[in-house]
């Protein structure tokens, strides 16, 4: 539990703002993902990285941005374009298993999360 | 993509008792299905995961069972105690394409003593 390590714990932030989240990990793993938790809702993905430098939208992307510039660090923004941005944000990575030239994905470890808060 | 949908909601069981949770998914080409527990205020923590090359897989009291024909996979957790308490959830991935997991929404089991 203690490889990935998310901060701050609990967050808020003024309306217009834009606020920035961490993810650090020390598990040397190749992937990194952000995920919102809602009450009720499961875990829907923000944005994920497979490598350093690169990243892919997932399936809530708008009014969030991301950069992996190092291995171990995916921060993630909150834009004042996210209409609705009071939620639970989890941080996930995994390990890249290379199996005969096809690259697969082990399990995902999350961090402790950050609760936002819009005032 | 994928869509993963999952029942029941919440679910309520006498300390014991036996407790089946599940999933469907619509993408047959997925072929990796975890089992997240969440206790309250905590992070997602794995406790199982299937692969398709597998029917049934388990582990002391948690097993899984998957049925590639219809798309759907099962939590089942015998002797249930207290401390299983927590919202599950299912996912599906197809590994060999990157590393996107897709959840279903989550069952909060209440295990009562």
């Amino acid at each position: 539990d203690g490889g990935i390590t998310q901060s701050p714990k609990y967050l808020f932030r003024k309306e217009g703002q834009n606020v920035t989240l961490s993810c650090e990990q020390n598990l040397n793993h190749d992937a990194m993902y952000w995920y919102r938790q809602d009450p009720g809702q499961g875990l829907r993905l923000i944005y994920y990285s497979q490598i350093v430098n690169d990243f892919q939208k997932g399936d809530i992307a708008e009014g969030y941005s991301v950069s992996r510039e190092k291995k171990e660090s995916f921060p993630l923004t909150v834009t004042s374009a996210q209409k609705n941005p009071t939620a639970f944000y989890l941080c996930a990575s995994s390990i890249r298993l290379g199996l005969a030239g096809v690259s697969s994905y082990n399990e995902q470890f999350f961090g402790p999360g950050t609760r936002l808060t819009v005032l | 993509g994928e869509n993963v949908e999952q029942h029941p909601s919440t679910l309520s069981v006498q300390e014991g008792d036996s407790a089946v949770i599940k999933c469907t998914y619509s993408d047959s080409a997925s072929n990796y299905f975890p089992w997240y527990k969440q206790e309250l205020g905590k992070r997602p923590q794995l406790i199982i995961d299937i692969r398709s090359n597998v029917g049934e897989k388990k582990d002391q009291r948690i097993a899984v069972t998957l049925n590639k024909t219809a798309k759907h996979f099962s939590l089942h957790i015998t002797e249930t105690q207290p401390e299983d308490s927590a919202v599950y959830f299912c996912a599906a991935s197809k590994e060999t394409s990157g590393s996107r997991l897709t959840f279903g929404e989550g069952t909060q089991l209440t295990v009562n003593p």
